[in-house]
């Protein structure tokens, strides 16, 4: 099993919907969680961070489960610029080593 | 503000040749200093890591070597390459008093031939 596994899409999605993909990790000890974007053939850029009670920004909303050792992002009102790549990443320990899921590719269709 | 600077955006080598890359940090001080590598369909991988001049960290075996010879400067570096180096390297930075967020450079497609 993947430490971090991600379904990798594409998930084609009209404009203004709701979208929401999952991100599974293997390590119950894991301790953060981030959400980065990436644009094809460009660097990844933080999107957001994952905190245990929830993390709203915007359209973007991100949530950890615990219990199924999961976070997940959801899109409201899904715009055209939202095509990209979403990457998660965990920590599973403080020494520097973050594992990174391998993205979920996101098309949002006019 | 901080920026990071990654050079060349694109290379194209033959097996055997060397390599170097290399990589600045501008407007801070005493970063930690990553060199990824993402292969297609696979979640970055870290290749090395600094937290200060001279230090490097190799998280892979590979033929690959970092080195730090500035507070700000990163370089990616093999002496022969192989095809199965091909991919895109990333530099990427994060304070030290917070190593889980990465800035990264806008990376170098590496094509071995």
């Amino acid at each position: 099993r993947k430490e971090v596994e991600q379904d990798p899409g594409p998930f084609n999605v009209p404009e203004g919907a709701t979208v929401a993909f999952n991100c599974t990790y293997s390590n119950s000890a894991s301790q953060s969680f981030f959400w980065y974007r990436q644009d094809c053939r460009k660097e990844p850029k933080l999107l957001m961070s994952v905190y245990s009670s929830g993390n709203e920004d915007g359209r973007f909303t991100a949530q950890l489960n615990r219990a199924s050792q999961y976070i997940s992002l959801l899109i409201r009102d899904s715009k055209l610029s939202d095509s990209a790549t979403y990457l998660c990443v965990v920590n599973m320990d403080s020494n520097y080593q973050l594992i990174w899921g391998a993205g979920t590719k996101l098309i949002i269709k006019p | 503000s901080q920026t990071i600077h990654q050079w060349p955006a694109t290379l194209v080598q033959p097996v055997g040749s060397p390599l170097s890359l290399e990589c600045t940090v501008e407007g801070t001080s005493n970063p930690n200093l990553y060199w990824y590598r993402q292969a297609a369909g696979r979640g970055l991988q870290l290749l090395f890591y600094s937290v200060g001049i001279g230090q490097i960290s190799s998280e892979v075996p590979q033929n690959l070597s970092a080195s730090r010879p500035q507070d700000r400067q990163f370089i990616l570096s093999s002496k022969k390459l192989l095809l199965s180096d091909s991919g895109f390297y990333l530099c990427a930075w994060s304070r030290t008093d917070d190593n889980e967020k990465l800035f990264f450079g806008s990376g170098t497609q590496l094509s071995v031939l």
